[in-house]
């Protein structure tokens, strides 16, 4: 079992805004990544540290950070949006890198 | 441009050996970490290793651990993973992945990581 917890499913309508979660003990001392990988594809890095985008990710994409838990929001979810999302960040030892078990996010 | 193309991956009996490559360019890779994922298929991401960049420490899943060896040829430009007493379990698609930088972002609080580049992964099949 993962040492960071997300939703398995979760869905948006198009336009809306979702919020997808990731809560573990780790995330207090260390910032969820935040990947997005579409099917057939290798994950794409969307968030990173406090609130950092990559270039070329858009800006409806941002992250925040709460005591143990971690969220990505889409803000006006688009259908291109639609996929699975994976945060990861260490182990609560700090050895070892985890990932969550990912959330397949619908855009309806 | 900035590339990660794995190789390597195939189909193996159990007990088997592979050894899958990472070959990296348009970036200078001596002077990045790495590491490899991986994905059972339908299912999640899975950290399996790191590697320093000068290939000095390395740590392991504790799946794997004892069974696969990351190592890396910087005058190559290459990345490996050996594969050892390959088990059911250890069918997946492999990923070698850049790390983009660790540290800790004093106006936060936190550490800071993340897997900035991606290759397309190898498939892996342990079957008999």
């Amino acid at each position: 079992s993962s040492e960071l917890t997300q939703d398995p499913a979760v869905s948006v309508a198009l336009g809306q805004t979702v919020r997808i979660t990731c809560q573990g003990d780790s995330l207090r001392s260390y910032y969820a990544t935040w990947y997005q990988q579409k099917p057939g594809q290798a994950p794409v890095l969307v968030i990173y540290g406090k609130n950092n985008r990559p270039s070329g990710i858009p800006d409806r994409f941002s992250g925040s950070n709460s005591g143990n838990t971690a969220s990505l929001t889409i803000t006006g979810a688009q259908a291109e949006d639609e996929a699975d999302y994976y945060c990861n960040s260490r182990d609560s030892s700090g050895n070892h890198l985890v990932f969550g078990g990912g959330t397949k996010l619908t855009v309806l | 441009e900035v590339q990660l193309v794995e190789s390597g991956g195939g189909l193996v009996q159990p007990g088997g050996s592979l050894r899958l490559s990472c070959a990296a360019s348009g970036f200078t890779f001596s002077s990045y970490w790495m590491h490899w994922v991986r994905q059972a298929p339908g299912k999640g991401l899975v950290w399996v290793s790191h590697i320093d960049s000068d290939g000095s420490s390395t740590s392991y899943a504790d799946s794997v651990k004892g069974r696969f060896t990351i190592s890396r040829d910087n005058a190559k430009n290459t990345l490996y993973l050996q594969m050892k007493s390959l088990r059911a379990e250890d069918t997946a698609v492999y990923y070698c992945a850049r790390d983009k930088g660790y540290y800790y972002d004093t106006s936060g609080g936190h550490w800071v990581m993340a897997f900035d580049i991606w290759g397309q992964g190898t498939k892996v099949t342990v079957s008999s």
